[in-house]
C-alpha cells in the first residue's frame, strides 16, 4: 500500500515571501499521480496542482510549483509570492494510474499555513 | 451550475441509530467515492464506485454502506456499527475511473455528530 507523509504539521511564512512545503511518499509503482490539495476554513477541498509521474518537468500553476524528485519520492510545493488567502490546510496526495487495485486518493496528514500580514 | 452537492452541512445522531449522508452530482462522472476526515489527519478512502450499481471498500469501509443505483447519487450510511463515527464526511467525483482525467472534485462535507 502507499503512504504519504508530510512531515511539517504548521508552517508560518511573511505575506510576499516564499514557501516550501515538504512531501515524501513511498510506492512500489512506476506510474502515478501527486497531487496538492488546499483546504481553507470553510473545509472545501480545492486542487492546487497536479503532476504525472512519467512527465520530468515540474508542474506550475501561477504562483505555484512542484519539485518532484521522482527517484527520491519527493514532491515538495512552492508558493510564490506568499498572499493571505493562502492561508490553509494543504495536503499532498497519491492515486495509482488505473488497472487494477483501489482507486481513490491517499492523503498525507496536512500542513496547516499561517500567512503572517 | 455544475458541481457536488452535500446534505445536510450538520448532523447529530444519537448511538445506536443508523444515518444516510447524502451526495449528488451534476458533472456526468462515472465515480464517485466517500472520505472521513479526522483532527489532525488526512483524508480516508471508505468506498468508492467506478460505475453505477458497482462499488468497492476502501481504506476504512468497517460500519458504512453504500449504494449507487444512479450516476449521479452515492449516499453513505453510517451505521451503528460503525464506532466512532464523529467527523468530516466528503463526496468526491471524477470523470472516470483510470483516466488520465483523474481530478477529484469534492463536495462542501457534511459535519456528523454523535451525541
Amino acid at each position: 500500500a502507499q503512504t504519504v507523509t508530510q512531515s511539517q504539521p504548521e508552517m508560518s511564512v511573511q505575506e510576499a515571501e516564499t514557501v516550501t512545503l515538504s512531501c515524501t511518499y513511498d510506492t512500489s509503482e512506476s506510474d502515478y499521480y501527486l497531487f496538492w490539495y488546499k483546504q481553507p476554513p470553510s473545509r472545501q477541498m480545492i486542487l492546487v496542482i497536479r503532476q504525472e509521474a512519467y512527465k520530468q518537468q515540474n508542474a506550475t500553476e501561477n504562483r505555484f510549483s512542484v519539485n518532484f524528485q521522482k527517484a527520491a519520492k519527493s514532491f515538495s510545493l512552492k508558493i510564490s509570492d506568499s498572499q493571505l488567502g493562502d492561508a490553509a490546510m494543504y495536503f499532498c496526495a497519491y492515486r495509482s494510474v488505473g488497472g487494477g487495485g483501489a482507486d481513490g486518493l491517499t492523503f498525507g496528514k496536512g500542513t496547516h499555513l499561517i500567512i503572517q500580514p | 451550475d455544475g458541481g457536488i452537492t452535500q446534505s445536510p452541512k450538520y448532523l447529530f445522531r444519537k448511538e445506536g441509530q443508523n444515518v444516510t449522508l447524502s451526495c449528488e452530482q451534476n458533472l456526468n462522472h462515472d465515480a464517485m467515492y466517500w472520505y472521513r476526515q479526522d483532527p489532525g489527519q488526512g483524508l480516508r478512502l471508505i468506498y468508492y464506485s467506478q460505475i453505477v450499481n458497482d462499488f468497492q471498500k476502501g481504506d476504512i469501509a468497517e460500519g458504512y454502506s453504500v449504494s449507487r443505483e444512479k450516476k449521479e447519487s452515492f449516499p453513505l450510511t453510517v451505521t451503528s456499527a460503525q464506532k466512532n463515527p464523529t467527523a468530516f464526511y466528503l463526496c468526491a467525483s471524477s470523470i472516470r475511473w483510470g483516466s488520465s482525467y483523474n481530478e477529484q472534485f469534492f463536495g462542501p462535507g457534511t459535519r456528523l455528530t454523535v451525541l
